[in-house]
């Protein structure tokens, strides 16, 4: 069974930093592509970052470049977010996803970063 | 700003069909790229509903159909039952195929 854990939210202050995880099992992670996609409290999903199966590429949203960095270790079925000068409307549910073709085949269950003094 | 459209919300009672539009602002549809369709119950992460315009993953029921034509796609819910109740959301791929996009999403109620 495929499963997307993340872990790794909380509470942080503007321009505080948080790394998250994302625990894969269930497939061989090193074959997929995997994103990131956030959903800010009562909004809309929207898309963070990507990176390709090796590690070698990465694609971030124009909101997040230079601040976040993806990461994967894949001996350890892992997949990271790096977030740094976290700030207000960084505050979301941060969800890991699985791609396949262009889209999310599986989706983690989501952890909540809250920005805020 | 989407560059994919969709109305906020849509409503029908049980039995009935609906549908729900994602319009494309920009190329990224109109140049042949799939768009997706996933369900999003309350409180709970999105679920794959739709995937290559008009595809169903194991386990969809029959009643929910996609469709593309142009720059527009479209998402169609037949015997509508409550718990189709969720938020439904239409995604593609940038014009680089290098990101995604969403839609704003559209909110289903079942009166």
């Amino acid at each position: 069974e495929v499963q997307l854990v993340e872990s790794g939210g909380g509470l942080v202050q503007p321009g505080g930093s948080l790394r998250l995880s994302c625990a894969a099992s269930g497939f061989t992670f090193s074959s997929y592509w995997m994103h990131w996609v956030r959903q800010a409290p009562g909004k809309g999903l929207v898309w963070v970052s990507r990176m390709n199966s090796d590690g070698g590429s990465t694609y971030y949203a124009d909101s997040v470049k230079g601040r976040f960095t993806i990461s994967r270790d894949n001996a350890k079925n892992t997949l990271y977010l790096q977030m740094n000068s976290l700030r207000a409307e960084d505050t979301a549910v941060y969800y890991c996803a699985r791609a396949v073709n262009g889209r999310a085949d599986y989706w983690g269950q989501g952890t909540l970063v809250t920005v805020s003094s | 700003q989407s560059v994919l459209t969709q109305p906020p919300s849509v409503s029908g009672a049980p039995g009935q069909r609906v549908t729900i539009s994602c319009t494309v602002s920009s190329s990224n549809i109109g140049a042949g790229y799939d768009v997706h369709w996933y369900q999003q119950l309350p409180g709970t992460a999105p679920k794959l509903l739709i995937y290559a315009n008009n595809n169903r993953p194991s386990g969809v029921p029959d009643r929910f159909s996609g469709s593309k034509s142009g720059t527009s796609a479209s998402l169609a819910i037949t015997g509508l039952q409550a718990e189709d109740e969720a938020d439904y959301y239409c995604q593609s791929s940038d014009s680089s195929l290098s990101g995604w996009v969403f839609g704003g999403g559209t909110k289903l109620t079942v009166l």
